[in-house]
């Protein structure tokens, strides 16, 4: 059975960092493409990052660069999100999603407020 | 970024059939495909239909999902009460290196 289980998420501060992570089991973690989506509440979806199967590329939406960095540790099958410089725009349920967006979890939130 | 064009809402009888369309480019949809996503209030997106228009495992042989050109549709036969959701479509863009979503339709079954 496919399991994909997000952690991290909590209040930051303005200019703050938080660190998302996000543990997979079931599938071939090593053979997927992994994303991070976020969802601002009511909203609809917006794509944030995603990381080859091999970590050699990495991808991120303009309004992340700079700031997100994404990475994978496929001895653990988990995947991370590190948030820097946080703004409240960023504030959204996080989810982590795998391969072409087969797989979802339940999503963290990211709260950035002062 | 530019995102996919859903249309916001669609409502339909129960036991009817509905369509939800998805367009996009030829950076996307048109030479990626699209995949479409369920997701209930409260939970998250759930895959219905890959960019291959095939239903994994579990899901119902009343949705299928087409293509032509740029628009991708998804349809649905028989609406049930439990088909009332949002409906993403979603698809790799080949100029942005990205994924791009539709702004999402709400499906309401009457």
């Amino acid at each position: 059975e496919v399991q994909v289980v997000e952690s991290g998420g909590g209040l930051a501060q303005p200019g703050g960092s938080l660190r998302l992570s996000c543990a997979a089991s079931g599938f071939t973690f090593s053979d997927y493409w992994m994303s991070w989506v976020r969802q601002t509440p009511g909203k609809g979806l917006e794509w944030v990052a995603t990381i080859k199967g091999d970590g050699s590329g990495k991808f991120y939406v303009d309004s992340v660069k700079g700031r997100f960095a994404i990475s994978r540790d496929n001895a653990q099958n988990s995947l991370y999100l590190q948030m820097n410089s946080l703004r409240a725009d960023d504030t959204a349920v996080y989810y982590c999603a795998g391969g072409d967006l087969d797989y979802w979890g339940q999503g963290t939130l990211v709260t950035v407020s002062s | 970024q530019a995102g996919l064009t859903q249309p916001p809402s669609v409502s339909k009888d129960l036991r009817q059939t509905a369509t939800l369309t998805c367009t996009g480019n030829s950076n996307n949809v048109g030479n990626q495909g699209a995949a479409w996503l369920q997701q209930h209030q409260g939970h998250p997106p759930k895959l219905l239909s890959n960019r291959n228009n095939d239903r994994p495992s579990g899901i119902s042989e009343r949705l299928s999902a087409s293509r032509s050109g740029n628009t991708a549709s998804l349809t649905i036969t028989g609406l049930q009460p439990e088909d009332e959701a949002d409906y993403y479509c979603s698809a790799w863009d080949t100029s942005l290196n990205g994924w791009v979503f539709g702004g999402g339709t709400k499906l309401t079954v009457l």
